[in-house]
């Protein structure tokens, strides 16, 4: 029983396509975060959300549209597709009243390859 | 801001050798560390954790004690195994809840 998944695990497509990735966590938590790993395995936090408000929106180009429906799920739109956007993409969840203490829990990652 | 610096590998070892990987730390106040570690295809799955000073986590004979002296959190395993191979990860949490990641460390152990 997945804690934390994340469809598709790997996606290849062209420059230019608009492409989603969901998230969807049974944990229980209420903060949802996604991760960028590029190919050197440097993890960099993109966007977090709590019950549904964004908390973090680091400097991501606005191509990237994170979406939280409800606080089980947190999607990520990618619009206009570039070579630098491949790259393995992570959610991540946790409970926001332990925020000092508490770890995050990722879903495998999800393998995005554009070309 | 809050920053988290580890040792570059690749790191690549003999079976039961030990295993020391540095982390060094730069924070406003005394955030919860943690080290997770990523095996090959996977995500990253929590190692151990410290949430104050002195305290020392310690999981699948790693351990780790979070020096507030030395701002260090370093990662240590008396006797690797071939199955430890893997990218270490030195973290601490942020001030939004986040986790600010070290560049991560690979580990290769060698039969």
């Amino acid at each position: 029983d997945t804690a934390v998944s994340q469809t598709p695990k790997y996606l290849v497509t062209q420059m230019g396509n608009d492409k989603s990735i969901k998230c969807e966590q049974n944990l229980g938590h209420d903060t949802m975060y996604w991760y960028k790993q590029d190919s050197k395995k440097f993890l960099k936090i993109m966007f977090s959300y709590n019950n549904k408000e964004l908390i973090i929106n680091e400097t991501v180009p606005n191509r990237f549209s994170p979406k939280s429906p409800d606080k089980a799920h947190l999607n990520l739109h990618i619009n206009s597709l570039e070579l630098g956007d491949s790259a393995v993409y992570f959610c991540a969840s946790s409970l926001f009243r332990r925020a000092n203490t508490g770890e995050l829990f990722f879903g495998e990652g999800s393998r995005l390859t554009v070309l | 801001g809050d920053s988290v610096t580890q040792m570059e590998g690749p790191v690549t070892l003999s079976e039961e050798a030990f295993l020391t990987i540095n982390c060094t730390y730069t924070a406003t106040g005394y955030p919860s560390l943690f080290w997770y570690v990523q095996y090959p295809g996977e995500g990253l799955q929590l190692l151990l954790k410290a949430t104050k000073a002195d305290d020392k986590g310690s999981n699948k004979g790693f351990e780790a004690t979070y020096r507030k002296e030395t701002t260090s959190f370093h990662l240590e395993k008396g006797s690797v195994q071939v199955s430890d191979s893997a990218v270490y990860f030195c973290a601490l949490r942020g001030s939004q809840g986040n986790l600010i990641f070290g560049k991560g460390t690979k580990l290769s152990v060698k039969p």
